[in-house]
């Protein structure tokens, strides 16, 4: 079953400018993860923050995670038109080793 | 990291007819998992699929439409029996390991399923 929501379902920006999407979820969890898709082939991971965490980085991703309000966002800095995708956030629910997956944002960053 | 080799890419198929898609995984890994995505859609868990035990389904998928087998830590197979135009989908199968931080799971290619 759907784990919850993100939003945007889909976001339009320029190159170099910012985007971010957000991910909510329902359940108790070990970890959240972030997937990329490119025009509907295999998923390909981006980055996991841990139930105990609070942020994270890597190069020009930062994600957060809030587990009071259940929720996440991933923040892609200087975007480039090869970003355009859809990405997916992932739970990793607590007693469960298959991900359950978020909506997905539809990301088009144009030149 | 793991690497996975999923075939077919993609088919186009009968109605009523059946499809078997493998996956095959370069390292021996315990669980093996297989989604469904359809068009414009999220991923959905069909099955969990362990070596040398039956796998398990989740709500919504029976083993008598998604046969699944698991002969080895290597290898697994899903048939998509007795096809209709509502099982046109990408089916992806997955293996925990790999990933930006090796802690991620590692995805097929996927198999993009057209039924007519």
């Amino acid at each position: 079953s759907q784990q919850g929501e993100e939003d945007p379902q889909a976001l339009s920006i320029q190159e170099g400018e910012n985007a971010t999407m957000n991910c909510s979820y329902k359940t108790s969890i070990n970890n959240l993860q972030w997937y990329r898709q490119n025009s509907g082939r295999g998923l390909v991971h981006l980055i996991l923050i841990r139930s105990n965490e609070r942020e994270k980085h890597s190069g020009r991703l930062r994600v957060t995670l809030d587990t009071s309000k259940k929720s996440s966002s991933l923040l892609i800095t200087a975007s480039r038109a090869a970003d355009t995708a859809s990405y997916f956030c992932a739970t990793m629910d607590t007693g469960r080793r298959a991900l359950t997956f978020g909506s997905g944002t539809r990301l088009q960053v144009q030149p | 990291s793991a690497v996975i080799s999923q075939k077919p890419s993609r088919d186009i198929c009968q109605r009523g007819t059946s499809l078997t898609i493998q996956c095959q995984v370069d390292s021996q890994v315990t669980m093996m998992f297989w989604y469904r995505q359809q068009p414009g859609q999220s991923l959905t868990l069909i099955a969990t699929a362990n070596q040398g035990s039956e796998a398990t389904y989740e709500s919504g998928f029976v083993i008598d439409k998604f046969p699944i087998s698991r002969p080895n830590l290597t290898f697994s197979t899903l048939t998509v029996s007795n096809m209709s135009p509502e099982d046109s989908s990408i089916y992806l199968c997955s293996v925990e390991g790999g990933g930006a931080s090796n802690y991620g799971y590692t995805f097929g290619s996927g198999t993009r399923l057209t039924v007519v």
